[in-house]
């Protein structure tokens, strides 16, 4: 596709409700990340998937967050009994991950802002 | 643990002036740095990506320069334009190349 997408862009729920967000990488970038950013705040890394398997989920803050990516193109970000500090924008970025300076540049997809009421 | 620092918070600038945005990082051991724009409501818009072997890169009226050994990396918008007008992030990125950000320079260019 032409940029990476992501739906929905808005979700509001309940607190303790489940929720999955969506993530559609750059047709053919390998690896893929997801990010949550809370307002006035740079974005914070949650995890890294390089093909299908999660190469690093260090940035995931409880289990009560999952992710995966079956076919090693479209992502879900699952999130379970959600609180109220879970809401803010949920990022996803794709990068090819060829050699070169080319490969290394992470493109961003417009975000889903999460509200837990 | 890496922690990256943007100074100042916040700017306001009229049309036309050159300006700085400053980005600190506490560990040298980086692969690249990437400089990003957001507009309001908006996902990230890559500016320019620098390797940790490179000192600057140039995009039009950006440039932006690395100093690894000390840590920071300077972004220069030259003759800045109301559409300018945004939140600015720096980035640098570690392995498995995630990235880990500033809280970012808010900038307003006043026509």
């Amino acid at each position: 596709g032409a940029g990476v997408s992501q739906t929905p862009s808005n979700k509001v729920t309940e607190k303790g409700k489940y929720v999955e967000l969506r993530c559609d990488p750059i047709s053919g970038h390998t690896a893929l990340y997801w990010y949550r950013q809370s307002l006035g705040q740079g974005p914070e890394f949650l995890i890294y998937f390089q093909g299908t398997g999660a190469a690093d989920d260090s940035g995931l803050p409880n289990d009560r967050f999952f992710a995966v990516r079956p076919e090693g193109s479209v992502s879900t970000l699952k999130i379970q009994r959600t609180e109220r500090g879970d809401s803010a924008v949920y990022l996803c970025a794709s990068r090819s991950g060829l050699a070169g300076p080319g490969g290394d540049t992470q493109y961003f997809g417009p975000g889903t802002r999460l509200t837990v009421l | 643990k890496q922690e990256v620092t943007q100074i100042p918070a916040a700017l306001s600038v009229p049309e036309g002036e050159n300006l700085v945005l400053n980005c600190s990082f506490t560990d040298s051991a980086i692969y690249n740095l990437q400089w990003f724009r957001q507009d309001p409501g908006k996902g990230l818009t890559s500016l320019l990506l620098i390797q940790s072997s490179q000192r600057e890169q140039t995009s039009g009226r950006l440039n932006a320069s690395l100093d690894k050994s000390s840590g920071r990396s300077t972004l220069y918008i030259a003759a800045s334009q109301p559409g300018d007008s945004a939140t600015y992030l720096c980035a640098v990125i570690h392995g498995s190349y995630k990235l880990i950000f500033g809280s970012g320079t808010r900038l307003l260019v006043r026509p």
